[in-house]
């Protein structure tokens, strides 16, 4: 079966600063997409960052970017130049490309910016 | 300006009260989702349809009615609702193709049953 783990609930970082966070997954498949997704107190949940399973070219978008690695089934978040906005409790999601298969969520983490 | 827009944001309701939570989707999109979210819980997937014909069904329980007239509205019925069934329920909506698109969800519907 397919999962999603983020080991760590809560994170904290000091503003301008560098912050990484982890995920891991478990499939057998070898195409998917990989997804963090951003729940802000407002509670919409916005999508940050994706990436292709099939493209080695680590995606980033303006200051978040991913390390994505595929033998390890690892895909790591980072922040950089850390901001207020940005605390958030961020979920890594995983799906396959069926039409049929759920996205599947890991339980998230909650990332606290220190002014 | 979001492409999922759900209302009310806000429900408080009796536990003998009927009431709806709607959604509509802007982004032509084919399939659409519910979504609940309780304190200290994954989020939990609800009802999927996908060309208005519900592919999944996760269990729930009976007193949420889930109804999805075309492909950008779907609706949320509540009835005999419990206190434990108070949680923020996300809709949300993705164009399945076999692409592994992206999912795109709304701002919520808190709801307290009291």
């Amino acid at each position: 079966a397919q999962t999603v783990t983020q080991s760590q609930p809560e994170m904290s970082v000091q503003e301008a600063e560098t912050v990484t966070l982890s995920c891991t997954y478990d499939t057998s498949e070898s195409d998917y997409y990989l997804f963090w997704y951003k729940q802000p107190p407002s509670r919409q949940m916005i999508l940050v960052i994706r990436q292709e399973a099939y493209k080695q070219q680590n995606a980033t978008e303006n200051r978040f970017s991913v390390n994505f690695q595929k033998a390890a089934k690892s895909f790591s978040l980072k922040i950089s130049d850390s901001q207020l906005g940005d605390a958030a409790m961020y979920f890594c999601a995983y799906r396959t490309p069926n039409r049929d298969d759920k996205i599947i969520f890991g339980k998230g983490t909650r990332l606290h910016i220190l002014p | 300006e979001t492409g999922v827009t759900q209302t009310p944001r806000h429900l408080v309701m009796g536990m003998t009260n009927k009431k709806s939570l709607k959604c509509e989707q802007h982004l032509g999109h084919n399939a659409m989702y519910w979504y609940k979210q309780s304190a200290k819980k994954p989020l939990e997937l609800m009802f999927v349809y996908s060309l208005e014909e519900r592919v999944e069904n996760n269990s729930v329980p009976s007193r949420f009615s889930p109804e999805c007239p075309n492909s950008s509205h779907l609706f949320l019925h509540l009835h005999t609702l419990q206190p434990e069934d108070s949680a923020l329920y996300l809709c949300a909506s993705s164009q399945e193709d076999n692409s592994g698109n992206t999912i795109y969800f709304g701002e919520g519907s808190w709801l307290t049953v009291v």
